[in-house]
């Protein structure tokens, strides 16, 4: 299976910050990765699919880039109602697999 | 707009059978792939399974496989797992979601324990 090495686990940021989360695959995954946001007790929310495509509704501040391996998750300006927890998936091929996940919290 | 709902979770001794169900509405449920993912304050998002838009093919992660199984009825816009051999780190919550996921459901808790 492929895995999926996310990082930070943690961070702690201050409104108006920019923010990078970093996802490595094992091997190459071309750009087949999404990223989604999940808030406490709510289901997680698609950000960024296919590396770099900006997800219907979802601000501009969000932004995801890469592509083989090593892929980023940029958020510009951060906000308040960025509080939450990151997670990159690849879809590539199966079984499908989750980062770890990044905890982002607000200063 | 675009709902999914799951339902069927509970508590469940160590090597019993539970079937969650995913109630789909706000698109054409036949023509997406759907998928089951749980969530472990352990080990956080874990994608489990699966199934074509027909229905005809299916695929499933290592530790569920043998154990779970897939299936749909696209005249009735549901999702179905069937767990069966339920172990103590069955215990999750259970989210159904379109395939690859963009939307999710709420999710339903599933607990193992005697």
């Amino acid at each position: 299976a492929i895995q999926m090495t996310q990082s930070p686990s943690s961070l702690s940021a201050s409104i108006g910050d920019r923010v990078t989360i970093n996802c490595r695959a094992s091997q190459g995954i071309r750009h087949d990765l999404r990223w989604f946001q999940q808030k406490s007790g709510e289901a997680p929310k698609l950000l960024i699919y296919a590396a770099s495509s900006l997800q219907s509704g979802v601000p501009s501040r969000f932004s995801g880039s890469g592509s083989g391996t090593d892929f980023t998750l940029t958020i510009t300006s951060l906000q308040p109602e960025d509080l939450g927890t990151y997670y990159c998936l690849q879809d590539h091929d199966h079984p499908h697999t989750f980062g770890q996940g990044t905890k982002l919290e607000i200063k | 707009q675009i709902h999914l709902v799951e339902s069927g979770g509970g508590l469940v001794k160590p090597g019993g059978s539970l079937r969650l169900s995913c109630s789909a509405s706000g698109f054409i449920f036949s023509d997406y792939y759907m998928t089951w993912i749980r969530q472990t304050p352990g080990k956080g998002l874990e994608w489990i399974a699966d199934i074509a838009s027909s229905g005809a093919t299916s695929h499933y992660a290592d530790d569920v496989r043998g154990r779970f199984t897939i299936s749909r009825d696209n005249a009735q816009n549901l999702l179905f797992l069937q767990m069966s051999g339920l172990r103590v780190d069955d215990t999750a919550v259970y989210f159904c979601a379109r395939d690859p996921p963009d939307y999710w459901g709420q999710g339903t808790l599933v607990t193992v324990s005697s």
